[in-house]
């Protein structure tokens, strides 16, 4: 079982739907989570961060941590074709150690 | 703002040559880091650097050797470069030494060894 696991896509949604991105993770201890926006050929940049459980929303995006189901999702409403990109999410775990997923690609149909 | 700067952009080596991949950052981060992205694979870690005079191997650490040069620059060396190196290279740093706030990414070095 891999420490952090997204599918792998590509999640297609049409223009203004929402779209919902799933990470599950296997360390109970992890306290910090993060999702990284990366677009083709580019570096990552962070666009949430959550450290408890429960709903944390940011203009059009929403993080959802449940701990006690070692879930991460992230939201995106009113999706845009700019918004297409590859979503990844990040764990850390302890010290140093932040596992990232490999990461779900979104496609938004205009 | 520059952020992180990462030189070169591409490069192409061939089987036993030897190169340094430089990274710099202007943002006074303690934290810097080396990872590595393959297809499938996510990010992986290489070696980090926790504050100026540190360093600690990471995840896939064989093969790479790092120098923390000041507090603004990290770098990582290959020996000998094996196409199994062959991959998509970030720099990244962080404010804390925590490892669990945002890391911010250069732009990254697209190496390929033939």
């Amino acid at each position: 079982q891999k420490e952090v696991e997204q599918n792998s896509g590509p999640l297609s949604v049409p223009e203004g739907a929402i779209a919902s991105l799933n990470c599950t993770y296997s360390d109970r201890g992890s306290q910090s989570f993060f999702w990284y926006r990366q677009y083709s050929g580019k570096s990552p940049e962070l666009i949430m961060s959550i450290y408890s459980n429960g709903d944390k929303e940011d203009g059009r995006f929403t993080a959802q941590l449940n701990k006690a189901s070692q879930y991460v999702s992230l939201l995106i409403r009113d999706s845009q074709p700019s918004d297409s990109a590859t979503y990844l999410c990040a764990v850390h775990t302890g010290g140093f150690k932040t596992i990232f997923g490999a990461g779900t690609r979104l496609f938004v149909k205009a | 703002n520059a952020g992180v700067t990462q030189t070169p952009k591409f490069q192409v080596l061939k089987t036993g040559q030897s190169m340094t991949l430089q990274c710099a950052q202007d943002m006074n981060h303690n934290s810097m880091y080396w990872y590595r992205q393959d297809p499938g694979m996510g990010l992986r870690l290489i070696y980090y650097s926790a504050s100026e005079g540190t360093t600690d191997k990471g995840e896939v650490p064989n093969g790479y050797n790092v120098s923390r040069l000041n507090k603004r620059e990290f770098s990582l060396r290959l020996e000998s470069a094996a196409p199994s190196q062959t991959s998509v290279y970030f720099c990244a740093s962080s404010a804390t030494p925590t490892g669990g706030t945002e890391a911010f990414f250069g732009q990254g070095t697209r190496l390929t060894v033939v």
